[in-house]
C-alpha cells in the first residue's frame, strides 16, 4: 500500500513562472491537506480538500495560490507568478477521516531563483 | 492567540542520555495531540498521538508522551537516546471538531555518538 506520493521532490522555478505540485493520497484516503514549511518554522496549514471540494482554504494566500482535488487524479497545488518568498517545502498529507493523525508525503522543495 | 509552543529549538545530547521535549498549547476545550518526527531529508512520521484515556502514551522507537490537562502540556520523552534519533520533532494539536493540525516550530535534536 503506497504512502502519500508527492512529485516532483525538487522543483526550481524562475521568478514569474508557475509552480505545479502534485499529491496522490494514500489508497482509500479522501481527505487531503497541504502545509508549507519554512526554515526554522513549523508547518503552516494552507488548505484542506476532499474530492472536488475545497473544505477550508483559510491558510492559503489570497493571490497566486490555488488548490484542487479533482474526481480523478492527484491533488494539485498551483502557485502562479512565483516569487523568492515562495521558496519552501510543501507537504501534502492525507487521512481517511478527520479523527486521526495524517500520513505525510515526502514533500516538494520549491526553490525560486 | 491560539498557539503551540516548543522551547529549546536546538538540543544536543550524547547517546544514552535522556531526552525530554516540552510542548504547550493554548487551545481551550478538547484537543487531540500528536508528536511527529522528521529525519533529515525525509517526510514527517507519526511518533504517537493522544485522543483520550490514559494520559501516558507509548509510541514507536521507545518514545512516550504525557498529557497533563491542567498544564496544557504534552511533553515527549525517551529514557535513552541513540544516534539515529537525530531528527526534528514537531508537536501538533488538533482542536476537537477542527480539521487542521496546528504545529509548533519544532525541536532540532542532535545526538552525538
Amino acid at each position: 500500500n503506497a504512502g502519500v506520493m508527492q512529485n516532483p521532490r525538487h522543483l526550481v522555478r524562475r521568478r514569474g513562472q508557475e509552480a505545479r505540485l502534485r499529491c496522490s493520497p494514500m489508497k482509500g484516503h479522501s481527505h487531503v491537506y497541504w502545509y508549507r514549511q519554512l526554515p526554522e518554522e513549523g508547518l503552516k496549514f494552507m488548505v484542506y480538500l476532499q474530492k472536488e471540494n475545497i473544505i477550508d482554504e483559510s491558510g492559503m494566500p489570497k493571490e497566486r495560490f490555488s488548490a484542487e482535488f479533482p474526481k480523478e487524479g492527484p491533488s494539485i497545488l498551483r502557485i502562479q507568478q512565483v516569487v523568492r518568498g515562495d521558496s519552501a517545502a510543501y507537504f501534502c498529507a492525507s487521512s481517511d477521516r478527520t479523527d486521526y493523525g495524517y500520513t505525510f508525503g515526502s514533500g516538494t522543495r520549491l526553490t525560486v531563483v | 492567540a491560539q498557539s503551540v509552543s516548543q522551547h529549546n529549538h536546538h538540543v544536543i545530547l550524547s547517546e544514552a542520555a535522556s531526552l525530554e521535549l516540552g510542548c504547550n498549547y493554548s487551545y481551550g476545550g478538547t484537543v487531540n495531540l500528536f508528536w511527529y518526527v522528521q529525519y533529515p531529508g525525509q517526510h514527517l512520521q507519526l511518533l504517537l498521538k493522544y485522543f483520550s484515556g490514559d494520559p501516558l502514551v507509548k509510541g514507536i522507537k521507545g518514545f512516550e508522551a504525557e498529557f497533563i490537562k491542567s498544564k496544557f502540556s504534552f511533553n515527549l520523552r525517551k529514557p535513552s537516546v541513540q544516534w539515529s534519533d537525530t531528527a526534528e520533532y514537531f508537536c501538533a494539536v488538533r482542536p476537537h471538531g477542527n480539521n487542521r493540525l496546528a504545529f509548533g516550530k519544532g525541536n532540532q535534536v542532535v545526538v552525538i555518538p
